[in-house]
């Protein structure tokens, strides 16, 4: 079975601009979930998609937003990046969400400069 | 406020050092506990843990909850220089049915030849 797929891998992009990051779940898998991974931080939950409705959403601004399609395939959207934006973003599939366990990505690492 | 805290944070050992990575944390509706080991990206999926005083094991790596004293302990014996890594600890919390991981700030693991 084919594991969690993220693209683009490298992204580098300036202040104001916007992005666009790509996850593939496990197949038959519904359940997606972003974080955003920082060395200050750590791994912070953005939040989860189940059959393409958002089902938690963790404390980040408006800016952060996510949607998930019919095939469980998902995206995350950054408008207006600020430099604190640079960030490992790592998807993660799970069965039902619930109690399953969760698969990462490799992630997408993403530079605002 | 959910919280899961790891230590130590750091830890250097010597190959074939027997270590204990610890994770305490304090979560409503508590539903599991996820042990990852994160080498270069992506976290990849080491135990979960549902249960009090069972014991999970895989090859030398092995981990115990106790939910009333709410920590868990991560073993690796016989430690070799490839168990070098970032040890996190989520734990899952429901909310309005949907699953949400909280992170450890992770231990980082030198094993020295």
């Amino acid at each position: 079975k084919a594991g969690v797929t993220q693209t683009p891998r490298y992204l580098i992009k300036t202040r104001g601009q916007q992005v666009t990051l790509s996850c593939s779940p496990i197949s038959g898998h519904r359940s997606v979930s972003w974080y955003q991974q920082t060395p200050g931080q750590g791994l912070q939950f953005l939040f989860e998609y189940f059959s393409e409705t958002q089902r938690n959403k963790g404390n980040f601004p408006g800016r952060f937003s996510g949607r998930q399609f019919s095939n469980s395939r998902s995206e995350m959207n950054v408008s207006t990046l600020e430099l604190g934006d640079s960030a490992l973003y790592l998807c993660a599939s799970s069965a039902w969400g619930g109690s399953s366990a969760q698969y990462f990505g490799p992630g997408t690492r993403l530079l605002v400069l | 406020e959910d919280k899961v805290v790891q230590s130590p944070l750091s830890l250097v050992v010597h190959e074939g050092d027997t270590v204990t990575l610890n994770c305490s944390y304090e979560v409503t509706n508590f539903r599991s506990l996820l042990w990852y080991k994160q080498e270069k990206k992506a976290p990849t999926f080491l135990f979960m843990l549902t249960s009090s005083g069972i014991e999970k094991k895989s090859g030398r790596l092995s981990s115990i909850l106790d939910k009333k004293e709410l920590f868990s302990i991560l073993n690796i014996t016989a430690t070799q220089t490839g168990d070098s890594a970032i040890y996190l600890c989520a734990v899952e919390a429901i909310v309005m049915r949907a699953q949400k991981l909280v992170f450890g700030q992770g231990t980082r693991l030198t094993i020295n030849p």
